[in-house]
C-alpha cells in the first residue's frame, strides 16, 4: 500500500513569512509524528499525535510553530514568521495504532529560509 | 546535551564482511531502542529493534545487541553488502514511561565496497 506522503517536496521561502508542511500518513494509522532533521544531525522529535489530538508537543522549539490534525488522519505543520535557522529537512512519520508501533517515515519536505 | 551518541561519522566495509556500527545512550529511562537506515532524498527505514529485557534481536543478516550496564548498543550487519550502504541512525524511547518519541543519534555513514 501507500506509504506516508509529504508535500511540497522543497519549500524555499524569504524569512519572515508563513509556511505549511502538509503530512498523509498510512491509510489508517491512528499516531503521526513530525521530527526536524538539520544537516548533519539526527531527526528531532517536534510533536505526535494520537487520533486529532496533540498527545505530546514538548519537542515544538517555540511559539511560532505549530500543527492540527482536524480529521484523525492528514496533518499541517505551520510555521509563522520563518528564520534562517528553520532551514531542515520536516520529516513526518505515522504508526498503526499505540505509540509503541514502529513508526513509518516520509520522504519529508526540505524548507529553506532564505 | 546529546543522549544518543553515534561516535563513529563514517565506517567503510568490504563486500561479505561484517559491518559493526555502534551507539552509546546516556538516559538510563530509555528502555526501547531501534535502528534506522536512510538513503538520500529519501526517509528513514525501520530495520531492527530491541527491548531492555532483552540483550540480543536478530532479523536475517541483522543482530542487534543490547548492552544495558554500559548504556551500549550495536548493530552487525553480515555479510555486507553493497545495498547496505546509507545513513544508519540509532533510536530510543522511554515507552515505560508513556513517551512515545524517537530520540535519535547524528547517524553514521556506512559505505560497502565491492
Amino acid at each position: 500500500g501507500a506509504g506516508v506522503s509529504q508535500t511540497p517536496s522543497n519549500k524555499v521561502t524569504e524569512k519572515g513569512k508563513y509556511v505549511e508542511l502538509r503530512c498523509d500518513p498510512i491509510s489508517g494509522h491512528t499516531a503521526l509524528y513530525w521530527y526536524r532533521q538539520s544537516l548533519g544531525q539526527g531527526p528531532e522529535f517536534l510533536i505526535y499525535f494520537q487520533g486529532t489530538g496533540a498527545a505530546d508537543d514538548s519537542g515544538l522549539p517555540n511559539d511560532r510553530f505549530f500543527a492540527v490534525r482536524p480529521e484523525g488522519s492528514v496533518s499541517t505543520l505551520k510555521i509563522q514568521r520563518t528564520e534562517r535557522g528553520d532551514s531542515a529537512v520536516y520529516l513526518c512519520a505515522s504508526s498503526q495504532g499505540r505509540g509503541t508501533d514502529t513508526q513509518y517515515f516520509g520522504p519529508g519536505t526540505r524548507l529553506t529560509v532564505l | 546535551d546529546q543522549q544518543v551518541k553515534q561516535n563513529s561519522p563514517s565506517l567503510s566495509v568490504q563486500e561479505g564482511r561484517i559491518s559493526i556500527l555502534n551507539c552509546d545512550y546516556t538516559n538510563s529511562m530509555f528502555d526501547y531502542f531501534l535502528w534506522y537506515k536512510k538513503y538520500p532524498a529519501e526517509g528513514p527505514t525501520f530495520l531492527i529493534s530491541i527491548s531492555s529485557i532483552k540483550d540480543k534481536n536478530e532479523d536475517g543478516r541483522f543482530t542487534v545487541f543490547l548492552n544495558k550496564s554500559a548504556k551500549h548498543l550495536s548493530l552487525h550487519i553480515v555479510p555486507s553488502q553493497p545495498g547496505d550502504s546509507a545513513v544508519y541512525f540509532c533510536a530510543a524511547s522511554e515507552r515505560g514511561a508513556g513517551s512515545y518519541q524517537l530520540t535519535f543519534g547524528k547517524g553514521t555513514k556506512l559505505s560497502v565496497i565491492p
